[in-house]
């Protein structure tokens, strides 16, 4: 079974600076994916970001960019330039590689932006 | 694109009554989808898995016949919510997966309160 651990429930950082969230998953797959998904007030879960465990390049989505670290099993999240619509829950999760397959959702990050 | 749309996005019935909630993708087809139930300020909890044309999997724990889902057509499921108690009362979400990517895409979420 997979685990996905996210170790810091809460952050806070002001507006325009740069921020990480951390993650870390445990599995015996080769092949998976990892996603970023914030949730903002609305409660909507927006997917943030998606990486292919396959590819050694990391995911970038304009201010949004991942660290993979795939020996370390760490996946991390960093916002550049933040603004006040990033405070958001974010939650990693992870899926086994070929589709139908549920996702394996960490506790989530609570994000703040601060004016 | 890749928008899952979710209806209604509250509803309050009396104990007792059946709930249907419908999650439709709207602009592609989801072969896959799956339902969510969010505690508030936790992750999310998949309560099963609906395949188009065939029965759900339900994960260990949700009772299939509380919990009737239907999967009839490739951008429509429904979850229905039989004789509904105030502990049924919570926010669920749907997602659909778009199996050219193997990404989940998530609808709007349905506030459930059962008096």
């Amino acid at each position: 079974a997979q685990t996905v651990t996210q170790s810091q429930p809460e952050m806070s950082v002001q507006e325009a600076e740069t921020v990480t969230l951390s993650c870390t998953y445990d599995t015996s797959e080769n092949n998976y994916y990892l996603f970023w998904y914030k949730q903002p007030p609305s409660r909507q879960m927006i997917l943030v970001i998606r990486q292919e465990a396959y590819k050694q390049q990391n995911a970038t989505e304009n201010r949004f960019s991942v660290n993979f670290q795939k020996a370390a099993k760490s996946f991390s999240l960093k916002i550049s330039d933040s603004q006040l619509g990033d405070t958001a829950m974010y939650f990693c999760a992870f899926m086994k590689y070929g589709g139908n397959e549920k996702l394996t959702f960490g506790t989530g990050t609570r994000l703040t932006i601060i004016p | 694109g890749a928008v899952v749309s979710q209806h209604p996005s509250w509803v309050i019935c009396k104990s007792g009554t059946s709930v249907k909630i419908e999650c439709r993708s709207l602009d592609f087809q989801a072969t896959t989808m799956f339902w969510y139930r969010q505690f508030p300020k936790q992750s999310l909890m998949l309560m099963a898995t609906s395949n188009e044309g065939s029965k759900a999997t339900y994960e260990q724990g949700v009772e299939k016949d509380k919990f009737l889902i239907n999967h009839a057509s490739l951008t429509l499921s429904t979850l229905t919510v039989t004789s509904a108690h105030p502990e049924d009362s919570s926010f669920y979400i749907c997602s659909a997966e778009d199996s050219y990517t193997d990404t989940q895409y998530f609808g709007p979420g349905t506030r459930l309160t059962v008096l």
